[in-house]
């Protein structure tokens, strides 16, 4: 079955370091989409793409980059991790614009 | 600004009782919405979806009713069950080709 899974699904690290989350999705859905989900704010998104080579800031997007080099993957990077970033992460994948996203099982990021 | 809310953030309801859930946007050019289920530990799941041109659409035990006069959205349990205990999120596909969640609405279903 065709499915969106991210890794890790748990990750301690210190502040300043780079953090990398995975992200694969094996619906060749064209849009992905990461979200971070805190207490008090829902889900409130990061950055999304719409195919290949594209990507876009969303709401919350200082402190985080995204790549996409193919259409399965798009990983999202912490480029110097600061404790305001620990929370949980979605990743999210969509065949077009408006049409139902699904979502990974998400990953639980600790800055200490 | 665009945004999209909730009015209650926490819904305690009886079992078998029915529940409403509801949901406000203020975009008026969005044309697709959405309501999701999101159980502890787990990413949200999509429940039904609705787009502009409809005011209704039903599903299993759901219902999604949509008043674009108001700009409002409501999702509707039938029935509620204890596996029906979670976070529901709307959310709504912006015109700039986002999509964006409420803060969520947790309900609580009591034996």
């Amino acid at each position: 079955d065709a499915e969106i899974t991210q890794s890790p699904r748990h990750k301690i690290t210190e502040t300043g370091r780079q953090v990398t989350l995975a992200c694969h999705q094996t619906w060749n859905h064209n849009n992905m989409f990461w979200y971070r989900q805190d207490l008090g704010h829902g889900l409130r998104l990061i950055h999304y793409s719409y195919g290949v080579q594209d990507t876009n800031k969303g709401e919350v997007s200082d402190g985080y980059s995204v790549s996409r080099s193919n259409t399965e993957d798009l990983p999202l990077t912490l480029e110097s991790a600061a404790s305001s970033q620990t929370s949980v992460y979605f990743c999210a994948s969509s065949r077009e614009e408006d049409t139902e996203a699904f979502f990974g099982q998400g990953t639980r990021l600790t800055v200490v | 600004g665009e945004s999209v809310g909730l009015h209650l953030p926490t819904l305690s309801v009886q079992e078998g009782d029915n529940s409403i859930i509801n949901c406000a946007y203020s975009n008026s050019a969005s044309d697709y919405f959405i309501w999701y289920k999101q159980e502890s530990g787990k990413g949200p799941q999509f429940i039904i979806d609705i787009r502009s041109n409809m005011d209704k659409r039903q599903g299993q035990r759901v219902t999604v009713l949509l008043n674009k006069t108001v700009k409002h959205l409501s999702l509707q349990i039938a029935a509620t069950q204890p596996g029906d205990s979670a976070v529901y999120f709307c959310a709504e596909w912006k015109s700039q080709g986002n999509l964006i969640f409420g803060k969520g609405t947790k309900l609580s279903v009591k034996p």
